[in-house]
């Protein structure tokens, strides 16, 4: 069936550390959507990206979607606390399906 | 005013009970959704729904029966609770264009469904 992979499950870094998390599309996507989940909480849209070669920043995470529109990266730069949590991306299968397919979710830890 | 609420948060019952999970959305928004998160924190989509009108409906058992009475509300209702219901079941609204073009969803706390 359709999926979205996403790698690694889980990332302990230390404060300061640079992130990414990487996500795998069988298919291509009409759109992929980022999300933050922190522990106990539910998620929270961080972007979307609809182009392909779509390169987007929000401070210090930037966001990747591929030239085929099948992968896409989130890198956080210098990671700080705050950080915490359970990043997934959502991607939007092309054809009229609505359907947005999650990945597994990156786990991330950073150390203080 | 919290955009998506659900109620109850918390839900512990018994194998073969039928239980209801509320979803209200106060957005304006026109698609509901409701996404299933396990124990591995896999968020997956059982339903959308659009004005009232079902969009998706993945390859969820028929104990699960969702109702839109109208745009803003949502409802999840499952009948003879397995232990394989256990989950935290998220209800979700976008504003889309179209029944087929997601946009930024906005999801509601929660509600962690424990089955014994």
């Amino acid at each position: 069936g359709q999926q979205v992979m996403q790698i690694p499950q889980y990332q302990h870094v230390q404060e300061g550390e640079d992130f990414t998390t990487y996500c795998n599309s069988s298919t291509t996507l009409s759109n992929i959507q980022w999300y933050k989940q922190r522990p106990g909480g539910h998620p929270v849209f961080l972007i979307q990206l609809v182009k392909s070669g779509e390169v987007k920043k929000q401070k210090r995470l930037t966001f990747q979607f591929g030239e085929a529109k099948k992968n896409s990266s989130l890198h956080i730069t210098a990671t700080q606390t705050t950080d915490v949590g359970t990043y997934f991306c959502a991607g939007l299968l092309s054809g009229n399906t609505g359907k947005l397919i999650f990945g597994q979710g990156t786990t991330l830890q950073v150390k203080p | 005013d919290t955009a998506v609420s659900q109620t109850p948060k918390y839900l512990v019952t018994q194998m073969g009970n039928d239980k209801s999970i509320k979803c209200e959305q106060n957005l304006g928004h026109d698609t509901m959704y409701w996404y299933k998160q396990d124990s591995k924190k896999f968020l997956k989509i059982m339903f959308s729904y659009n004005n009232k009108e079902l969009i998706i409906n993945e390859t969820v058992p028929n104990r699960f029966s969702p109702k839109s009475p109208d745009k803003a509300h949502l409802n999840l209702h499952i009948n003879s609770l397995e232990l394989g219901d256990s989950a935290v079941y998220f209800c979700a609204s976008s504003n889309t264009w179209t029944p087929w073009d997601t946009g930024e969803l906005f999801f509601g706390e929660g509600s962690r469904l424990t089955v014994l």
